[in-house]
């Protein structure tokens, strides 16, 4: 089985440019989580979807960043107006629902590292 | 205040036994602490969770927990280490009110030395 699928592993965007990023999670996970890693924040929360369905974006900045989930197979993070301070691995994972663990369990894509000169 | 803190850094030699902590700060009667390892490459490895629930500590392989729930504390413990067991581990809480989003520490980076 393949795990989570994240494109372009790489990307490189001059000031004020247009990012897209791609999720393919792992088939038949009905939830899909996007998170944010730099060194000075760590970890942080975006936004997930379960069974296509936005449920929580309170982790997104308001402004310049969307996510949508058209089908199951994938999921997309646009970053509009892209800013040197977006620069970060943006990582994707999914899980088979959120009943509680096994089944809550994530599985995280390799990332892709975005950076904004 | 951080939620879920880790020290940054250790390191130990092959084939020794080797201790992670992990402090969290939560008011859930139910939770989970999960523990992830970032490989080198960037990639997220689960490796074994916990739920507040369990009365026993949990194991998974050579990885098993510690789970002090008083304490509001938690340990990795990884058994007969290897050289490929370094990278970065992360503990994650999750908690029903927040929809079980991941809130996670900063990361203890393991050097295991052959």
């Amino acid at each position: 089985n393949a795990g989570v699928i994240q494109t372009p592993r790489h990307k490189v965007t001059g000031k004020g440019q247009e990012a897209t990023l791609w999720c393919e999670p792992i088939s038949g996970h009905s939830a899909v989580f996007w998170y944010r890693q730099t060194i000075v924040q760590g970890l942080e929360f975006l936004t997930y979807f379960r069974n296509q369905a936005p449920i929580d974006d309170s982790g997104m900045p308001k402004e310049r960043f969307s996510a949508q989930m058209p089908n199951q197979s994938h999921s997309t993070l646009k970053i509009q107006s892209t800013q040197p301070q977006d620069s970060a691995v943006y990582l994707c994972a999914s899980s088979l629902d959120r009943l509680g663990p096994p089944q809550d369990t994530q599985y995280f894509g390799p990332g892709t590292r975005l950076l904004v000169l | 205040a951080q939620k879920v803190t880790q020290v940054q850094s250790t390191g130990s030699s092959q084939w020794g036994e080797v201790t992670l902590h992990c402090s969290y700060e939560t008011s859930e009667y139910f939770y989970v602490i999960l523990w992830y390892k970032q490989l080198f490459s960037g990639e997220m490895v689960f490796l074994i969770y916990q739920t507040s629930f369990d009365t026993q500590n949990q194991r998974n392989s050579r990885y098993s927990v510690v789970f002090q729930k008083s304490l509001k504390s938690i340990s990795l413990v990884i058994s007969a280490s290897q050289p490929e067991d370094s990278g970065t581990y992360f503990c994650a809480l999750s908690e029903p009110h927040s929809n079980y989003q991941l809130i996670w520490g900063s990361g203890t980076k393991l050097i295991i030395k052959p």
